[in-house]
């Protein structure tokens, strides 16, 4: 059975750093194809992707976020953690990280997601 | 970027109609082996449940009410028969590329 959780912190002030951490169960990262990818989703809003690691460190972000953001994995702990630098009132929202299917790409494993509010 | 535009955003519908929600990506995101548009399913406060993949496939455990087709850059989600439990809010996205992108979503409402 394969299940993710998001772990950190629940305020974040502004100009700060985000540490996100995603602990799964049920795969490993060291698998070839599987990725993990971090998904969030603004309050009453739509569902923005962020970024993407794959087994093999091969790491993909979103265009608007590779400036802020850096995915790391730790295969033995079975963790990816996520670090966006420079938070604002915008980036609040709930975020998921999200296991990325083999073959079609799609989500088929979401965690529960964690709401991180950016305000002073 | 890939953009998603999905319509309508909203929509009511009573229990037992059939509904279909449209996807358009700005370009062709099939491949050789198949085409990467994926849907999900978004209830208040909870984590998007992957329905369906690859256009048409369905998840194990999602009804067969929920059904998906399209090619190239035109898809759509429809849902036969509503039940109660499918009032939600449903996203597609695709996965031909990254970066990944998600429609702006359609929330299906109880008329």
């Amino acid at each position: 059975q394969i299940t993710l959780k998001e772990s950190g912190p629940a305020l974040v002030k502004p100009t700060q750093t985000l540490t996100l951490t995603c602990t799964f169960s049920g795969f490993s990262l060291s698998t070839s194809g599987l990725g993990v990818a971090w998904i969030r989703q603004p309050p009453g809003k739509a569902l923005e992707w962020l970024g993407i690691i794959y087994w093999d460190d091969d790491k993909r972000y979103s265009p608007s976020l590779e400036n802020r953001l850096t995915l790391t994995k730790d295969t033995s702990k079975n963790q990816v953690v996520l670090t966006m630098t420079s938070m604002y009132p915008v980036d609040t929202g709930t975020y998921y990280c999200a296991h990325e299917n083999y073959g079609e790409s799609s989500f088929n494993y979401w965690g529960q997601g964690t709401l991180v509010t950016v305000s002073s | 970027d890939i953009q998603m535009t999905q319509s309508p955003s909203s929509l009511s519908a009573s229990v037992g109609d059939r509904i279909t929600i449209t996807c358009r990506a700005s370009q062709n995101i099939n491949s050789y082996l198949k085409t990467y548009l994926n849907w999900y399913q978004q209830k208040p406060g909870k984590a998007p449940r992957l329905l369906i993949s690859a256009t048409s496939s369905l998840q194990s455990g999602v009804p067969s009410r929920f059904s998906g087709s399209g090619s190239g850059t035109d898809f759509t989600l429809t849902i036969s028969n509503l039940q109660p439990e499918d009032f939600a809010t449903y996203y597609c996205q695709q996965s031909y590329t990254t970066p990944r992108t998600f429609g702006q979503g359609t929330k299906l409402e109880i008329k």
